[in-house]
């Protein structure tokens, strides 16, 4: 089945440590996006990427970092530096970043203790 | 004010009657249009995706654009419990990021 996946589901943090979340994408798709959802708000773009080796911020990249050394794979990692690390957060891809029908993973629940 | 605004609901139907989902935005230039459904602790569903003005129908769902009075509606007829969901809209200009409405919520009652 094609689609995308993120792991873990489900992710539990302490204060200052750095955390990475997976996803994963077997669409042949060239752009990925990182998203994160606060409830009761819309999703917010953290970082997104139009190729392999190639990535820009989105509107709140403040304590996120990203890598996309092969096309299938798209990882974030958040950081100490992120204030406010706990939220739901879901990664996307599309055909290209021209393209604006985006498809969603199911997204990862991260919480700090 | 925010770029795309959307209710946030709750919204509570009795099932088998028509919902009216809607979004208004500030942008002109947005021209591509989406309604994604998001079952609880899921991810986003596209659910219908539309150019410009005009309708769009697929089964028991009807999205309009009204870029004259920048306003997106999403029709669902017929409605039923497994309908209850999160419901956002997006846009964008074209080749650019998608914004979203914060969502509304939706509750089908049997």
């Amino acid at each position: 089945d094609g689609g995308i996946t993120q792991s873990p589901k489900y992710l539990f943090r302490k204060e200052g440590q750095n955390v990475t979340l997976s996803c994963e994408q077997n669409l042949n798709h060239d752009a990925m996006y990182w998203y994160r959802q606060d409830p009761g708000q819309g999703l917010r773009l953290i970082y997104y990427s139009q190729i392999v080796n190639d990535f820009q911020k989105g509107d709140i990249a403040e304590g996120y970092s990203v890598s996309r050394e092969k096309k299938e794979s798209f990882p974030l990692t958040v950081t100490s530096a992120q204030k406010n690390p706990t939220a739901f957060y879901l990664c996307a891809s599309s055909i290209s970043v021209a393209a604006n029908e985006q498809f969603f993973g199911p997204g990862t629940r991260l919480t700090v203790l | 004010q925010k770029e795309v605004e959307q209710d946030p609901g709750p919204l509570s139907v009795p099932e088998g009657a028509i919902v009216s989902l809607n979004c208004t935005y500030s942008n002109s230039a947005f021209q591509y249009f989406m309604w994604y459904r998001q079952y609880s602790r899921k991810g986003p569903e596209l659910l219908m995706y539309t150019y410009s003005s005009g309708n769009k129908e697929d089964g028991r769902f009807t999205a309009q654009v009204d870029k004259s009075s920048k306003y997106i509606s999403l029709f669902i007829r017929d409605s039923q419990p497994s309908d209850s969901a999160t419901y956002l809209c997006a846009m964008s200009e074209g080749a650019q990021k998608l914004v979203f409405g914060q969502g509304t919520r939706l509750t089908i009652n049997p």
